[in-house]
């Protein structure tokens, strides 16, 4: 199974909005809607952001929200702050019944 | 409070052996999927094994099947990664991760990981 495929780095400006992308195929993210989101600072355990696609966690800012078409599925985050600088990554179920991450996105906040 | 803590990292050699475990607390274990997901230094997450909240249903990525042993003692809210045969590329910080629905990918709590280094 390889990776989703997620843009290596995206960047903003405080109060910009991002959106980041995840591509699989019909076997991932086009055929199930077990989406998740995470976010990784460094030296940090992963964070859940998103699940279903578009479901966030209690606690979880409403600046993030993700959405999908096809095989891609999106993050967003909007209001864009210094705290928002991470690593973030996509997961999807397979029809192997296995569980896949993206290549992950370095996020920058300029 | 959930808390999720990993332990039996550390050095061993091409071809050894290596137990983790992951201690949990703060909720009722036996009615949660548990997880193991690595990240080798300086890369992505990837995922390595789940198992059901029984131990009825365990899946493992095609890169570790054979390999390690994911398993579970719901009495001790203890998860389990037996890990044999063990190469350079194993390399990596293995966190234990809650999920609420087996395969749901809805890791809503991490442990702080764990390191394993695979090197002669």
């Amino acid at each position: 199974q390889s990776a989703l495929t997620q843009p290596a780095s995206v960047s903003g400006s405080p109060g910009q909005s991002i959106t980041i992308s995840c591509t699989g195929t019909s076997s991932d993210v086009g055929g199930y809607n077990y989406v998740s989101w995470y976010q990784q600072h460094p030296g940090k355990a992963p964070k859940l952001m998103i699940y279903d696609v578009s479901n966030r966690p209690s606690g979880v800012s409403n600046r993030f929200s993700g959405s999908k078409s096809g095989n891609t599925a999106s993050l967003t985050i909007s209001g864009l702050q210094a705290e928002d600088e991470a690593d973030y990554y996509c997961s999807s179920y397979t029809s192997s019944s296995t569980l896949v991450f993206g290549t992950g996105t370095k996020v920058t906040v300029l | 409070e959930v808390q999720l803590v990993e332990s039996g990292g550390g050095l061993v050699k091409p071809g050894g052996s290596l137990r983790l475990s992951c201690a949990a607390s703060g909720f009722t274990f036996s009615s949660y999927s548990m997880n193991w997901v690595r990240q080798a230094p300086g890369k992505g997450l990837e995922w390595v094994s789940s198992i059901s909240s029984s131990s009825s249903y365990i899946y493992y990525a095609d890169s570790v099947k054979g390999r390690f042993t994911i398993s579970r003692d719901n009495a001790k809210n203890s998860l389990y990664l037996q890990m044999n045969s063990l190469r350079a590329e194993d390399t990596a910080v293995y966190y234990c991760a809650r999920d609420g629905i087996l395969l749901a990918n809805r890791f809503d709590y991490w442990g702080q990981g764990t390191l394993v280094t695979v090197s002669s």
